[in-house]
């Protein structure tokens, strides 16, 4: 069956922009998790997402949000983005989430200039 | 302070050598996943260890959890070029006491085999 995918691979925006990044989950699988990967911090979880609700939230400001939609797609959203935001992130789903065993994507490596 | 300790934070070895790595925690934890991530990829789940004292295999990779579940570690035997890559631990839900229930990482080795 197909993998976690995620759109766009790569992606580079200004600082004050936003970003809209999108995940498709593996069939079957209702839990899209976010991570933020970065060379200092490593994988920092962001947010989950349970059958179009968040459940649980990482220790992010505000400016990051995101969505679930009812086939379970998920999105992410960066708003106000900062020369910090530069990072891979990756988005893993599962079964049932809650910090079971998790697929994630190949991440999109977004770089804010 | 860090949940979760890998060490060696980096490690290179030539090809068909024997390695170790580990993960170790100050709190006990009742599960632990093994990833290994390669160069521009997400991380791919290895195995998931419960039980302390637990020992698995997987082809040239032998995981042990520890009998007080407080560490865990990663021996590779007669590492190949293949093995290159970032290998993170990384424990379930409900233990960052933050109300956050995703994955908690370490920061992972990164481990080089030079042929």
């Amino acid at each position: 069956k197909a993998g976690v995918t995620q759109t766009p691979r790569y992606l580079i925006k200004t600082r004050g922009q936003q970003v809209t990044l999108s995940c498709s989950p593996i069939s079957g699988h209702r839990s899209v998790s976010w991570y933020q990967q970065t060379p200092g911090q490593g994988l920092q979880f962001l947010f989950e997402y349970f059958s179009e609700t968040q459940r649980n939230k990482g220790n992010f400001p505000g400016r990051f949000s995101g969505r679930q939609f009812s086939n379970s797609r998920s999105e992410m959203n960066v708003s106000t983005l900062e020369l910090g935001d530069s990072a891979l992130y990756l988005c893993a789903s599962s079964l049932d989430g809650g910090g079971t065993e998790a697929f994630f994507g190949q991440g999109t490596r977004l770089t804010v200039v | 302070t860090q949940l979760l300790e890998q060490s060696p934070q980096f490690l290179s070895i030539q090809e068909g050598e024997n390695l170790t790595v580990y993960c170790n925690s100050s709190s006990v934890f009742s599960s632990l996943q093994w990833y290994r991530q390669e160069p521009g990829e997400g991380p791919v789940l290895l195995v998931t260890v419960v039980t302390g004292g637990e020992v698995k295999k997987l082809k040239r990779l032998t995981f042990q959890f520890g009998d007080a579940r407080k560490d865990s570690s990663l021996h590779i035997t007669a590492a190949q070029p293949g093995d290159t890559g970032l290998y993170l631990c990384a424990l379930g839900g409900g233990v960052t006491g933050g109300g956050a229930d995703g994955l908690t990482f370490g920061k992972g080795t990164h481990l080089i085999i030079q042929p």
